[in-house]
């Protein structure tokens, strides 16, 4: 089974700190990715990598950076909290593009923030 | 510009039912669809897949169907079940080689026992 672990479940952090998260996978996956899930809006892609130290910019980037220094890890990082990046944030991860793979991606149970 | 739209919110049925979700798209070059479906403090699960090629994908009490000329697909629940209530995404995967999907922004679905 693919595991997609986030280090944590609920995250509480103020105003202007620096926030890590975390996401660890265990399948060799070449892709890996942040989504954040607001009621209403679905699942917007934050950041995505496709190989160890590659990025690319989602949908809404602004306010975030990453980091990927080995394959299994993948980081978000908020450079200084802001109370509208209150949310649900999922990282995911996928195979490499293939016939088989289809593009399934694994999702993490989630880190839920709140910015005060 | 919102490729992947699921225009209801939300959906009730009576359990043993039919629910059936709708979403619709815009980009053509889409060539796989995707179902997730999300419980409450979850990540979201792949359901179930259909590629563009074939207009319906059938497993167990899962079934998608594609319409391409109306750009619209639809994922029907059959019977329906308690369990079975939770939010449902669709997604268009169109990425050649980035893995990259486009995610609609969700129904919720509530079978009622």
């Amino acid at each position: 089974d693919v595991k997609v672990t986030q280090s944590s479940r609920y995250l509480v952090k103020r105003t202007g700190e620096k926030v890590f998260l975390e996401c660890v996978q265990d399948m060799d996956h070449e892709n890996m990715f942040w989504y954040r899930q607001d009621p209403g809006l679905g699942l917007r892609l934050i950041y995505f990598s496709y190989d160890v130290k590659m990025k690319e910019k989602g949908d809404i980037p602004e306010g975030y950076s990453v980091s990927r220094e080995k394959k299994e890890r993948f980081s978000l990082i908020l450079e200084s909290a802001s109370t509208n990046q209150t949310s649900m944030y999922l990282c995911a991860s996928s195979l490499l593009r293939g016939e088989i793979a289809k593009n399934i991606q694994y999702f993490g149970a989630g880190t839920r923030l709140s910015v005060l | 510009d919102q490729q992947v739209k699921q225009n209801s919110p939300s959906l009730s049925v009576q359990e043993g039912r039919i629910s059936i979700l709708n979403c619709d798209y815009t980009n053509s070059m889409f060539d796989y669809f995707l179902w997730y479906k999300k419980y409450p403090a979850e990540g979201p699960t792949f359901l179930i897949s259909i590629s563009s090629i074939k207009d319906k994908n059938e497993d167990g009490r899962f079934t998608v169907f594609l319409n391409k000329s109306a750009k619209h697909l639809s994922l029907h629940i059959v019977p329906s079940q308690p369990g079975d209530s939770a939010v449902y995404f669709c997604a268009g995967d169109g990425s050649s080689n980035t893995g990259k999907l486009i995610f609609g922004q969700g129904t919720t679905l509530q079978v009622k026992p």
